[in-house]
């Protein structure tokens, strides 16, 4: 079973460029949340993807934005890049989105991005 | 709102020591628990879970954490730990409830020393 996993692996941009980072989730898994995680810092939750929508959204401006396809893998965009958005990007699957009990997320390596 | 602390952000410790990483949560409703670590240019690996049930969670790599209600804790323990276990280490809460955001807390540097 192959375990979650992101590309690039590391990335360098200028500001006020836009970047694509890709994320392929664990076979079986239909959600997708990504993180942003800054330097000496905990991640932070961006926005989740279940079943091709948008299923909720951290404290991120518009210029973050998402998308998943129909094989569950995502995209994270970001545009007009700006140097606080250096970074470690975390991609995490998980199984299900039910009602009412926690589904474990599983997360990939991440992309370092850094912007000049 | 939900928010994690984590009290201290470098433990060192020698091996073979006993250690404790500190974590409080603050949550208006019941909450899942979690703790996973960090290995240099690595992503998280889930150690253990808080979801229900036994309040003292065993995790991978002999880890454990108790679930303390009143005190709105999950404090993370080894008994003896190793050169290994030098990583960075990271609470996280959620509330579940039809939804699996995570919540993570700033992160505790754990530095085993010989």
């Amino acid at each position: 079973e192959t375990g979650v996993t992101q590309s690039p692996t590391h990335l360098i941009k200028t500001r006020g460029q836009q970047v694509t980072l890709r994320c392929s989730s664990q076979s079986g898994h239909n959600t997708v949340s990504w993180y942003q995680q800054a330097l000496g810092q905990g991640p932070q939750f961006i926005f989740q993807y279940y079943r091709e929508e948008e299923n909720g959204r951290g404290n991120f401006p518009p210029r973050f934005s998402g998308l998943q396809f129909p094989n569950y893998s995502s995209e994270l965009n970001v545009n007009a890049l700006e140097l606080d958005d250096s970074a470690l990007y975390l991609c995490a699957s998980s199984p299900e989105t039910s009602g009412s009990f926690y589904n474990e997320q599983f997360f990939g390596p991440g992309t370092r991005l850094t912007v000049l | 709102a939900q928010s994690v602390t984590q009290l201290d952000s470098q433990v060192p410790v020698f091996e073979e020591a006993p250690v404790e990483l500190r974590c409080n949560y603050s949550s208006s409703v019941s909450v899942y628990l979690f703790w996973y670590v960090q290995y240099p240019n690595q992503g998280l690996q889930l150690l253990l879970k808080y979801l229900s049930g036994s309040t003292l969670v065993k995790g991978i790599n002999g880890f454990e954490a108790e679930f303390n209600k009143s005190q709105t804790s999950f404090h993370l323990r080894k008994p003896s730990v190793h050169i290994s276990d030098t990583a960075e280490y990271f609470c996280a809460v959620t509330w579940g409830y039809n939804t699996d955001k995570l919540i993570f807390g700033t992160g505790t540097r754990l530095q085993v020393f010989p």
